[in-house]
This record gives structure tokens, C-alpha cells and sequence, in this order.
């Protein structure tokens, strides 16, 4: 069975600080995995995906993810924090061959100025 | 630009009554998904469809049925509203193939019932 577990509900950083949002997963199969996010009363955007190409992966908005099979991890990152990131977080994990996506509780990333 | 079209961003409804949740897609995607979306819970799907007329049971479908009768339209219904049904509802779709391509999703619905 799949599981999708991200590490803190809420996570706090600096205008131009580090972000680091933390996902692991599980599969018994190799995964798809997916970062989405969403802005206050707005659905969910596809920011990025892992479809097994390269393990670091570049998204939209300066985030990249980095796939880690040994850790079953898929972190989240970005540099520099802007104002504008602020927003819930979301990742989720689909199987090879499947459509059926479980996502993760969601990580609200603050930016403070 | 591609899109999912959720037909009402905000609904107020009294309890009791028989809601109809629409979602209409322009991608000619083959598979579309209903989720309800409450604090702390994160996404919890409600049903599904791979197929006109095919609809699969979610993780959480008690109180709730779909409707698929054409490729573009999926409908959420609740035959009997009730105040535990107070949430932000999602609609979202996808092509088939390997899952690689990622869900497509609306701008959500948030229904309060009173």
C-alpha cells in the first residue's frame, strides 16, 4: 500500500531564508511523485513531478525536489523564500501504471518579512 | 488553457436538502475525482470515474453519490446534506496512461450546510 507522510503541519522561515519541506513515502512499486500547492481558497497546482528521469527535479517558482530512493524521500527546497510562497503544500504519490493519487496532509509554509 | 470548472465557489445549504456539486473539464481527460478537503485531514477522496459512466467508491463515500453521463461532466451529489458535510470540496481530472501526468484540479467549492 502507498503512504505519503510530510513532516510538520506548519513550517516558519524568514523572507530569503532556506525552505525545506520534508515528504516520505511508501511503495511497494516504484512510485510517481508529485508536489502540489495551494493558495488560500484556491484548488491545488502541479508544482513539480518525479517520473523516475532525473532524481533532482526543477518545478515552477525556483522549487526543486530531489528524489531519494535509499530514503524514500522527495524534499521539497527552495533558496530564497518570497512573500508570494505562502500557501499550503501537498505531496502525493502514484504507482507506475496507476491513476490513483494518495496525498500527503499538507505542510502550511509561512513566510515572515 | 486547459481547465476544470467547478460550478460554485461558495454554497450555503440547510440541512436536509439534495446538493449537486458540478465539475466540467476541457482537456478530454478520461479520469475525474471528487475530494473533500478539511484541516489537518489534508484530501480524502470521495469517489472517482476512469470512465463515462463508471464511478469507483473513495476512501470516504458514505452520503455521498456521483454521476458521470458524459466525458467532460462530473457530478457530486449529496442525497441528504448534513452539517458533518461542511467542507472545501475538489474536483480534479486526468488523462490515463502511467500516472506520470499529475491531477488537474478546480478551484474548489466551499460548501457550508446550516
Amino acid at each position: 500500500a502507498q503512504s505519503v507522510t510530510q513532516l510538520g503541519s506548519h513550517v516558519s522561515v524568514s523572507e530569503g531564508a532556506l525552505v525545506l519541506l520534508r515528504c516520505n513515502y511508501s511503495s511497494s512499486v516504484p512510485p510517481y511523485l508529485f508536489w502540489y500547492v495551494q493558495y488560500p481558497n484556491q484548488g491545488l497546482q502541479l508544482l513539480l513531478k518525479y517520473t523516475s528521469a532525473a532524481t533532482l527535479v526543477k518545478g515552477i517558482n525556483g522549487f526543486e525536489a530531489e528524489f531519494k530512493k535509499s530514503e524514500t524521500s522527495f524534499h521539497l527546497t527552495k533558496p530564497s523564500a518570497h512573500m508570494s510562497d505562502a500557501a499550503e503544500y501537498f505531496c502525493a504519490v502514484t504507482h507506475t501504471g496507476g491513476f490513483k493519487t494518495i496525498f500527503g496532509a499538507g505542510t502550511r509554509l509561512f513566510v515572515k518579512a | 488553457d486547459v481547465k476544470v470548472t467547478q460550478s460554485s465557489r461558495y454554497l450555503v445549504k440547510r440541512t436536509g436538502e439534495k446538493v449537486f456539486l458540478e465539475c466540467v473539464q476541457d482537456m478530454d481527460h478520461e479520469n475525474m475525482f471528487w475530494y473533500r478537503q478539511d484541516p489537518g485531514l489534508g484530501l480524502r477522496l470521495i469517489y472517482f470515474s476512469y470512465d463515462v459512466k463508471m464511478k469507483e467508491k473513495g476512501d470516504i463515500p458514505e452520503g455521498y453519490s456521483v454521476s458521470r453521463e458524459k466525458k467532460e461532466r462530473f457530478s457530486l451529489i449529496l442525497e441528504s446534506a448534513s452539517t458533518n458535510q461542511t467542507s472545501m470540496y475538489l474536483c480534479a481530472s486526468s488523462t490515463s496512461g502511467t500516472g506520470d501526468y499529475g491531477y488537474t484540479f478546480g478551484s474548489g467549492t466551499r460548501l457550508t450546510v446550516v
